[in-house]
């Protein structure tokens, strides 16, 4: 069965405190995976498509890497505004369907 | 550019009463359109999907159902909420490089 899974479910970083996520999929033929930002109370916001093992992908303090049975999303120096929830997906079935992990909420302290 | 916009923002609800949400996109023809839930501190769920007009295919036995009357137009409904209908729901459509999430409805069902 197809599946995602996020560790941790919650992390709190001191502001400057590097640190990584991961997202673990069971995926028979991946055709992409997706990483999203989202906000308390708005939808979630586009970061990153990796779609081979070995990709690695870039933006401000933010770099997600892909292996062939997870990603990383790796945060550098993170500042408050960093905090929010970051969510994995991977699309399924022939409809290219997202099927979401549990996400990863991330408190960063000043 | 494409734009979605999903309305209204917040709700609240009596249980046993009617419901309806409704998604449009712009900027983009023939989108597959999407509705997910999510429910407080997890993932998303997906609901629903559309590949076109009238074509409607449901992830999950539920107390709702969904419509696609025009090309860029979704609609969520329910005939009767229950109090397990509470939730964040979101829409989205899929183009090149992933999908595209609305603002969402956080809908409180009392």
């Amino acid at each position: 069965e197809d599946q995602v899974t996020q560790s941790p479910e919650a992390l709190r970083l001191q502001e400057g405190e590097s640190s990584s996520l991961n997202c673990s999929y069971t995926v028979s033929g991946l055709r992409g995976l997706f990483w999203y930002r989202q906000d308390p109370g708005k939808g979630p916001e586009f970061l990153f498509t990796l779609y081979s093992a070995g990709e690695e992908k870039e933006k401000e303090r933010l770099k997600a890497t892909l292996t062939k049975k997870e990603s990383f999303l790796h945060i550098t120096a993170p500042k408050p505004e960093d905090s929010a929830t970051y969510l994995c997906a991977v699309p399924i079935n022939a409809g290219n369907m997202l099927t979401f992990g549990g996400g990863t909420r991330l408190m960063v302290k000043p | 550019s494409q734009t979605i916009h999903q309305w209204p923002a917040t709700l609240v609800q009596p249980v046993g009463s009617p419901l309806s949400l409704e998604c449009t996109v712009e900027g983009t023809s023939n989108p597959n359109l999407y509705w997910y839930r999510q429910a407080a501190g997890r993932g998303l769920q997906l609901l629903f999907y559309s590949v076109g007009i009238g074509q409607i295919s449901s992830e999950v036995p539920q107390n709702l159902s969904a419509s696609r009357p025009q090309d860029r137009q979704f609609i969520l409904s329910s005939k009767k909420l229950l109090l397990s209908d509470s939730g964040f729901y979101l829409c989205a459509w899929s183009g090149f490089g992933g999908y595209t999430f609305g603002s969402g409805t956080r809908l409180t069902v009392v």
